[in-house]
């Protein structure tokens, strides 16, 4: 079966700093990665996807990016946290061989810039 | 008019009763929808797909889509205290050769109540 792993659980930065949040599939081979980030009470808003390796789309322009150096990882990162970076991360994946684009999230992380 | 629409709530049922769920989508070429069950603090659970117009049922969960009307709803019968969380509408909008990306709606908080 399918396992998606990501770290850390929590994660206290301060402002200025970077960050780097990793995210790991198992059990399945060429997945569709996303990237979400959910901040309190809102909805989930896509940050970023890759249908392959180096392969990346963005769909919010900030001070993030994200990379996918191996086929089954996708790392989030940032030069320079803000205060509105604060939020839940969470890591999905999807079969690029069943068209329906059903995703299953990673357990997330929690992030707070201070 | 946002993509996917969802009734905030919160919305409360006594146990025992059936809860019902309501979702909007704007989008008419959608094909896929989707039911997530997120728990305070957790990663969102995917607890339903639907593909075709109708009734699709798995064990208290039954999903119902109306591609002509552009709505999907949940309904959870015999509803239980641990039912309470918030569900997410999801629906995926098509990108060539690339399944596509979800668009969620802000959710619905459930609260049943012994």
């Amino acid at each position: 079966s399918q396992t998606i792993h990501q770290w850390p659980a929590t994660l206290v930065q301060p402002v200025g700093s970077p960050l780097s949040l990793e995210c790991t599939v198992e059990g399945t081979s060429n997945p569709n990665l996303y990237w979400y980030r959910q901040a309190a009470g809102r909805g989930l808003q896509l940050l970023f996807y890759s249908v392959g390796i180096g392969q990346i789309s963005s769909e919010v322009p900030q001070n993030l990016s994200a990379s996918r150096p191996q086929d089954r990882q996708f790392i989030l990162s940032s030069k320079k946290l803000l205060l509105s970076d604060s939020g839940f991360y969470l890591c999905a994946w999807s079969s690029r061989l069943v068209g329906h684009n059903e995703q299953f999230f990673g357990p997330g992380t929690r992030l707070t810039v201070l | 008019q946002k993509e996917v629409e969802q009734n905030s709530g919160p919305l409360s049922v006594p146990e025992g009763a059936i809860a019902s769920l309501n979702c909007t989508y704007s989008d008419r070429g959608s094909q896929s929808f989707f039911w997530y069950r997120q728990y305070s603090g957790k990663s969102p659970e995917l607890i339903m797909s639907i593909y075709s117009n109708g009734d699709k049922e798995d064990g208290r969960f039954t999903a119902q889509l109306n591609k002509a009307s552009q709505y999907v709803s949940l309904l959870i019968r015999d509803s239980q205290p641990s039912d309470s969380a918030t569900y997410l509408c999801a629906v995926n909008r098509k990108i060539y050769n690339q399944g596509g990306k979800l668009i969620f709606g802000q959710g619905t908080e459930l609260s049943v109540k012994p």
